[in-house]
């Protein structure tokens, strides 16, 4: 079984930039796709990314995503930072038999 | 619009074992083109996956958990359930249900999540 690595937290200023990384421990991270997850206070979780760039219909274009096999890693990159973005983001993956969620990142809106 | 919904005790004592059951509304369980699936999460802390049934029964079950969980499927009332065996603290945590889509069937997010429901273990 693999394990998906997370920042514990990232901050920055409304209208930056920030990305988040979610590292493979073991197998590739092209041989299955990734999801990426918004979780605010109370509330179940929704999907940000799905299958490693998708955007969803009503998820702003300002939510990207990325995998790259020479770090072994995705990413989550959310650029014109605003308030309502504060949040934890989950990175999440699968393979023949497992789901496995990376352990959240808290954005931070400075 | 698919809604899942929790329902089971929100306390269960420790040893004893843990039993929910998540009702699919909008939408059949028997889709060939779905999983669906147990999430956990503990207060501030982040999500695990618990189990997976497709609608013919096949499961698959975190490692970590294994020996002590049971998902099943009810085709007839379009409804998953969870059973997890000598519960302690540690299960604290509330519990969501959800569907994910099978590789090249669907999408492989989990598009739909149940409200989530806190179950507490305690004497």
């Amino acid at each position: 079984n693999f394990m998906l690595t997370q920042p514990h937290s990232v901050s920055e200023s409304p209208g930056k930039t920030v990305t988040i990384s979610c590292t493979r421990s073991s197998g590739s991270i092209a041989s299955n796709y990734v999801q990426w997850y918004q979780q605010r206070p109370g509330s179940a979780p929704t999907t940000v990314i799905y299958e490693d760039n998708q955007r969803p219909s009503g998820v702003p274009d300002r939510f990207s995503g990325s995998i790259d096999s020479s770090s072994n890693s995705a990413s989550l990159t959310i650029s014109g930072l605003r308030t309502e973005d504060e949040a934890d983001y989950y990175c999440q993956s699968y393979d023949s038999s497992n789901v496995v969620f990376g352990g959240g990142t808290k954005v931070t809106v400075l | 619009q698919l809604q899942l919904q929790e329902s089971g005790p929100g306390l269960v004592k420790p040893s004893e074992t843990l039993s929910l059951t998540c009702t699919v509304s909008g939408g059949s369980i028997s889709s060939t083109s779905y999983y669906w699936g147990w999430i956990r999460q503990p207060p501030g802390k982040g999500l695990e996956w618990i189990g997976t049934i497709y609608y013919s029964g096949s499961t698959y079950y975190n490692p970590s958990l294994k020996s002590r969980v049971t998902i099943f499927v009810d085709t007839s009332k379009n409804q998953f359930s969870l059973k997890l065996s000598s519960v302690t603290a540690a299960d604290t945590a509330v519990y969501y249900c959800a569907r994910r889509g099978v590789p090249w069937m669907a999408t492989t997010n989990i598009d739909y999540w149940g409200q989530g429901t806190l179950v507490t273990v305690s004497s």
